[in-house]
């Protein structure tokens, strides 16, 4: 069984600062993904990042990048210089083969 | 550039009725998912099928049959809605376990 916990149902940024998502997750699988996906009022679903668990490196894209912590079972997002653009639902997910789990979502706020 | 495409946008069925949603997929991939989002809940998995001929269920697949016609397509049917079935309906399509979601639009379903 697997799931994804999300502690901040609702956060807000200063355009231009940074700010960190919250995500644990607890899992039984030895090998397992890792994701953070953004919905805009849009509605669509779009992959900001991907982690492999059995890679220490914490992944990067542009100005998003997670603090991977295997132990804690602890996966964070942070966006840097913010962005207007950046202001969506933001979810985090992991699983295992064809298995996904989503956290219930934290919305951004990002203030001009 | 198609990607992923369901039909239709929006529906509103009365308790009972019957309907199926469709979804088709431009990228040549194996995996296909059904999922519902509802307020408050994230994503959960209704259906997958992992590759063309095989299909699982997923977290929550009580009320739903799905079809994997051929390895664009995966369709969503209802045979008896229910309000509990309110929902916004999500198809993502992946190239394998553990790869980047593609998602459609989303379907919004009422049951009245």
């Amino acid at each position: 069984a697997q799931t994804v916990t999300q502690s901040q149902p609702e956060m807000s940024v200063q355009e231009a600062e940074t700010v960190t998502l919250s995500c644990t997750y607890d899992t039984s699988e030895s090998d397992y993904y890792l994701f953070w996906y953004k919905q805009p009022p849009s509605r669509q679903m779009i992959l900001v990042i991907r982690q492999e668990a059995y890679k220490q490196q914490n992944a990067t894209e542009n100005r998003f990048s997670v603090n991977f912590q295997k132990a804690a079972k602890s996966f964070s997002l942070k966006i840097s210089d913010s962005q207007l653009g950046d202001a969506a639902m933001y979810f985090c997910a992991g699983g295992s083969n064809y298995k996904l789990t989503f956290g219930k979502g934290t919305l951004l706020t990002v203030n001009p | 550039n198609a990607g992923v495409t369901q039909t239709p946008k929006f529906q509103v069925l009365k308790t009972g009725q019957s309907m199926t949603l469709q979804c088709a997929q431009d990228m040549n991939h194996n995996s296909m998912y059904w999922y519902r989002q509802d307020p408050g809940m994230g994503l959960r998995l209704i259906y997958y099928s992992a590759s063309e001929g095989t299909t699982d269920k997923g977290e929550v697949p009580n009320g739903y049959n799905v079809s994997r016609l051929n390895k664009r397509e995966f369709s969503l049917r209802l045979e008896s809605a229910a309000p509990s079935q309110t929902s916004v309906y999500f198809c993502a399509s992946c190239g394998g376990p553990n790869e980047k979601l593609f998602f459609g639009s989303g379907t919004q379903l009422s049951v009245l």
